[in-house]
């Protein structure tokens, strides 16, 4: 039973890029969250996905955008990136939006902004 | 805004030497608390769930307990194998189902 996958898992842009970073859920979730996560610092929300919709979203500005497919898969979308974005990017998945269910999440997409 | 904070920061213990760390909230509302491990690079692994004040749950050498205020994840007769950073989180009734993380409290066991 495959975990929860994210892709890339290292990436290096420079200011002002874009990035999309991807994930898949682990089997028979239906339920994305994405978390940001600065080194020695522990994980932030920034949104949650479910029935393809966004259902909540964190303390984060609106150049963070993301999208779930019909798969439940889902991309993270950072524009005019800062030299603030550098960190691991953390994709969670669940069963059901709105429960307190147990999040299972990848091993992340470490990303510097250089 | 609700908080969660979580000492020692760093914590460092001989194999076999037993300690507690602790994830303090602020008391508004608390719809479950979870205990993560993180190992460097890696993304984090669930451990427990407490939903309610009296709760505890165990796995191996780990304890985690809750009370109105706070949670102790109690680690007994540690090895080096237990070295990681370990993660407190909240779920508020009026935040849905995201997650509140502490900063975390990075353990080293020494052999």
């Amino acid at each position: 039973d495959a975990g929860v996958t994210q892709s890339p898992t290292h990436l290096i842009k420079t200011r002002g890029q874009q990035v999309t970073l991807r994930c898949s859920p682990k089997s028979g979730h239906d339920t994305v969250s994405w978390y940001q996560q600065a080194l020695g610092q522990g994980p932030q929300f920034i949104f949650q996905y479910y029935e393809e919709e966004e259902r909540q979203r964190g303390n984060f500005p609106d150049r963070f955008s993301g999208h779930q497919f019909p798969n439940y898969s889902s991309e993270l979308n950072v524009n005019a990136l800062l030299l603030g974005d550098s960190a691991l990017y953390l994709c969670a998945s669940s069963f059901g939006a709105g429960g307190t269910g147990e999040l299972f999440f990848g091993e992340g997409s470490r990303l510097t902004v250089l | 805004e609700d908080q969660v904070t979580q000492s020692p920061e760093a914590l460092r213990l001989q194999e076999g030497e037993s300690s507690s760390l602790n994830c303090s909230y602020t008391v508004s509302g608390l719809r479950g608390l979870f205990w993560y491990r993180q190992d460097p690079g890696k993304g984090p692994e669930f451990l427990f769930t407490l939903y309610s004040a009296g709760e505890e749950k165990e796995k191996e050498r780990l304890k985690a307990t809750l009370t109105k205020k706070e949670s102790f994840l109690h680690i007994t007769a540690p090895k080096p194998e237990d070295s990681a950073t370990y993660l407190c989180a909240v779920v508020w009734e009026t935040s849905g189902s995201r997650l509140t993380f502490g900063e975390g409290t990075q353990l080293t066991v020494n052999p």
